[in-house]
């Protein structure tokens, strides 16, 4: 067990809906990364943030959004489904920017029909 | 920006069998390139790190080595056991934000 807690661990959806994803990072961690891994694309950075606020962007869609809370806890959010969008959503925490090791969370199965 | 090329995308060896797996990266910056262990549908879990200024790094049957100059890194596994069947991930960061470029990944199977 990482520490990294994410829910919900399986969600089933249709194309066109909105759907929010948790995360709590390990304690003590104010970075948190998420990550979308489908089996044609890979393991893929969608975006981080720190300590509140967002510190970096990757591959992620502008049907996606993220958040970090006060108490740390992160959502991402993704709106106007489409079957593309099914796949594996990962987070995970690090210590802070400066801390390479990442640990991830258990991860939300996203299914879009 | 970054980009991780991970070969064999399949490996498939019998059990006590060596495997090793090699990855390349593009950018000279990434100082960081750590190794993920994923079973089928649970999270990609570190199993070894290995940074910049170190050649080569090693615990237990699993050990990583950097070639700077080529740009290349590989992961070797001795000794193999059923229960090293999984994919592994290979991935290379930089200081800054340590935002990790992951491989395609390579499906390793250890027959008994």
């Amino acid at each position: 067990d990482s520490g990294v807690t994410q829910t919900p661990k399986h969600l089933i959806t249709a194309t066109g809906q909105r759907v929010t994803l948790r995360c709590s990072p390990r304690s003590g961690d104010l970075s948190v990364y998420w990550y979308q891994q489908s089996l044609d694309q890979g393991l893929q950075f969608l975006i981080q943030y720190y300590n509140g606020e967002e510190r970096a962007k990757g591959n992620i869609l502008e049907r996606f959004s993220a958040q970090q809370f006060p108490d740390l806890h992160s959502e991402l959010n993704l709106s106007s489904l489409e079957l593309g969008d099914s796949a594996l959503y990962f987070c995970a925490s690090s210590v802070d920017t400066r801390q390479e090791t990442q640990y991830f969370g258990p991860g939300t199965r996203l299914l879009v029909l | 920006g970054e980009n991780v090329e991970q070969h064999p995308s399949t490996l498939s060896v019998q059990e006590g069998d060596s495997a090793v797996i090699k990855c390349t990266y593009s950018d000279s910056a990434s100082n960081y390139f750590p190794w993920y262990k994923q079973e089928l549908g649970k999270r990609p879990q570190l199993i070894i790190d290995i940074r910049s200024n170190v050649g080569e790094k090693k615990d237990q049957r699993i050990a990583v080595t950097l070639n700077k100059t080529a740009k290349h890194f590989s992961l070797h596994i001795t000794e193999t056991q059923p229960e090293d069947s999984a994919v592994y991930f290979c991935a290379a960061s930089k200081g800054g934000s340590y935002i990790p470029t992951f491989g395609r990944g390579t499906s390793l199977i250890v027959h008994p």
